[in-house]
């Protein structure tokens, strides 16, 4: 099965842009991941959709947002850039997790964002 | 909501030692640990992983234990080899496609 994948790999924006990214998922996957990676933070949980629902949310403002396709692929949006948005955003796709137990996440290549 | 800690953040090893890398949780209703790996300029990828019903796993020179009563596991690497090199990260779920990663390692064996 082909892997994740993200596009774009770069993207160079400057303060007060938005900014849309897309993830597509490996095939029969459900559920998408989006994480932040910074140095200082690490990674960090952004959202989480399945089936076209946001199933779960980590602690960022609401100029972060993401959907999910009826095929799975998935697209976050930034909304006015800020500085501190430059960071490399991973998305994940996993299997549909059942019963409570967590499945493996798969990470695509990620999107390098600059903002300047 | 979760908090997850890892220790140390640097850590350089010869070529053939053995590395130790620690995180403790402060969820107790985690219940699956994986570490990740990460080469510089590449994706994170699963290297092992263990669910909260298991105390110890372990995967060729790699193995993972588990402390639920302290909320505490490790990450244990034998022989050591340069191409172990690379940022290791572990995080803690309790469900569903969550995760919450620590800082990471930063691992460097020398040759």
């Amino acid at each position: 099965k082909a892997g994740v994948t993200q596009t774009p790999r770069y993207l160079i924006k400057t303060r007060g842009q938005q900014v849309t990214l897309s993830c597509s998922p490996i095939s029969g996957h459900r559920s998408v991941s989006w994480y932040q990676q910074t140095p200082g933070q690490g990674l960090q949980f952004l959202f989480e959709y399945f089936s076209e629902t946001q199933r779960n949310k980590g602690n960022f403002p609401g100029r972060f947002s993401g959907r999910q396709f009826s095929n799975s692929r998935s697209e976050m949006n930034v909304s006015t850039l800020e500085l501190g948005d430059s960071a490399l955003y991973l998305c994940a796709s996993s299997d549909d997790p059942t019963g409570g137990w967590f499945n493996e996440q798969f990470f695509g290549p990620g999107t390098r964002l600059t903002v300047l | 909501g979760e908090n997850v800690e890892q220790h140390p953040s640097t850590l350089s090893v010869q070529e053939g030692d053995s590395a130790v890398i620690k995180c403790t949780y402060s969820d107790s209703a985690s219940n699956y640990f994986p570490w990740y790996k990460q080469e510089l300029g590449k994706r994170p990828q699963l290297i092992i992983d263990i669910r909260s019903n298991v105390g110890e796993k372990k995967d060729q020179r790699i193995a993972v234990t588990l402390n639920k009563t302290a909320k505490h596991f490790s990450l244990h690497i034998t022989e050591t080899q340069p191409e172990d090199s690379a940022v290791y990260f572990c995080a803690a779920s309790k469900g569903y496609s969550t995760l919450t990663f620590g800082k990471g390692t930063m691992l460097l064996v020398s040759p």
